[in-house]
């Protein structure tokens, strides 16, 4: 089955620094990867993602790029704010589960020091 | 707006107990899902359901049931509870789309289980 790998697994930077969370995935055929966001004691929410027929994608300051051929792919958050301290969390989708499930890395703790 | 809801925030079983965990999605969605989150490990499928009555293990299966009588209604079931299966159990649920991959999946606020 699919097996996502999530680095870092801490990270922490300055307010107004960029930040770069990596993911990689080990089913060629995972054509759908979301991104979440766990603030503390909140359940995980959607903040972007990508299908496979694209390389990149913006939303304000958050960003995704997807490398198909190194089954890899990125959220760039930049200009950093406190509110941006959470957990992240990358995912792919399951051929073996027919898409309808996803396989989420282990998480990335971000901390944005004011 | 989606919601999905939880029975319980909190809940504290002895071992061996039988315990459930409720889960309740008002959008009519097809797909409900239960993870278990760990830290270091993220989410863990434990089962899903694409379906009434229809459901296929995920990752973790191993100690855990469900049950799937109505669309909105996904309950996970801990046969014999043990002190490992102690963690956060969320439940999510998603729409099926023709022709096109995995969906947006929308969480429950998570029920932290304690088995002692």
């Amino acid at each position: 089955g699919e097996n996502v790998e999530q680095h870092p697994s801490t990270l922490s930077v300055q307010e107004g620094d960029s930040a770069v969370i990596k993911c990689t995935y080990s089913d060629s055929a995972s054509n759908y990867f979301p991104w979440y966001k766990q603030e503390l004691g909140k359940r995980p929410q959607l903040i972007i993602d990508i299908r496979s027929n694209v390389g990149e994608k913006k939303d304000q300051r958050i960003a995704v790029t997807l490398n198909k051929t190194a089954k890899h792919f990125s959220l760039h958050i930049t200009e950093t704010q406190p509110e941006d301290s959470a957990v992240y969390f990358c995912a792919a989708s399951s051929r073996d589960t027919g898409r309808r499930a996803l396989t989420f890395g282990s998480g990335t703790r971000l901390q944005v020091q004011p | 707006d989606v919601k999905v809801t939880q029975s319980s925030r909190y809940l504290v079983k002895r071992t061996g107990e039988k315990v459930f965990l409720e889960c309740v999605q008002d959008m009519d969605h097809e797909n409900m899902f239960w993870y278990r989150q760990d830290p270091g490990l993220g989410l863990r499928l434990i089962y899903f359901s694409y379906d009434v009555k229809m459901k296929e293990k995920g990752d973790i299966p191993e100690g855990y049931s469900v049950s799937r009588e109505k669309k909105e209604r996904f309950s996970l079931i801990l046969e014999s509870a043990s002190t490992n299966q102690t963690s956060m159990y969320l439940c999510a649920s998603s729409l099926t789309l023709r022709r096109r991959p995995s969906h947006e999946q929308y969480f429950g606020p998570g029920t932290r289980l304690t088995v002692t």
